[in-house]
């Protein structure tokens, strides 16, 4: 079956701009986690999504929001770019959410969205 | 709140020596473990978990970590490196009570030849 697809895989804005990633989960999972990656801090945790609704969150000013679609399908958007919001962005999927797992929550990641704000 | 800490951010092996990858963590309740790789350009994949039972934790390719309660580890280790294990790798914690989880900060494993 299909893996998780983020578009676009790569892109370049300038400050000030706003940009929308999209993350198409694995079909039938219904939550998806988005992830900031740079090398200085890791993996840090934006959001996460789970039937439409927010479930979680993570310690990112309000630049950066999210939503996701009745089929599962995610965006997030980050508006007021600063140089430091370059980074890749990573989406993962998993079938359930924090709420109503077991706990062990295994992600699928998506390949990438590589910003580069100049 | 939970924290992984992975001691070394660049690790180097010979090609068939042992590698080892620590991870300590931190959580005040008792924790969902994973380790995932992430290969030039792709997304993370995980390697393994551990939930419940046996410390002991078997994974793809030929890794497996243990689980020490005692030591608040979940060390990753491999017998044998191959120049295909090259990659950066990723502990990562999951409190059972929200869920999230949280990544270390990564360590790349150099293989040489």
């Amino acid at each position: 079956k299909a893996g998780v697809t983020q578009t676009p895989r790569y892109l370049i804005k300038t400050r000030g701009q706003q940009v929308t990633l999209s993350c198409s989960p694995i079909s039938g999972h219904r939550s998806v986690s988005w992830y900031q990656q740079t090398p200085g801090q890791g993996l840090q945790f934006l959001f996460e999504y789970f039937s439409e609704t927010q479930r979680n969150k993570g310690n990112f000013p309000g630049r950066f929001s999210g939503r996701q679609f009745s089929n599962s399908r995610s965006e997030m958007n980050v508006s007021t770019l600063e140089l430091g919001d370059s980074a890749l962005y990573l989406c993962a999927s998993s079938l359930v959410s924090a709420v109503s797992s077991s706990g062990a929550n295994v992600l699928t990641f998506g390949a990438g969205s590589r910003l580069t704000v100049l | 709140a939970q924290s992984v800490t992975q001691l070394g951010s660049h690790v180097s092996v010979s090609e068939g020596a042992l590698v080892l990858l620590r991870c300590n963590y931190s959580s005040s309740v008792p924790p969902y473990l994973f380790w995932y790789v992430q290969y030039p350009n792709q997304g993370l994949q995980l390697l393994l978990k551990y939930t419940t039972g046996a410390t002991l934790v078997k994974g793809i390719n030929g890794f497996e970590a243990e689980f020490k309660k005692s030591e608040t580890s979940f060390h990753l280790t491999k017998p044998s490196a191959h120049m295909s294990d090259a990659a950066e790798y990723f502990c990562a914690v999951s409190d059972r009570r929200d869920d999230k989880i949280i990544f270390g900060k990564g360590t790349r494993l150099h293989i040489l030849p």
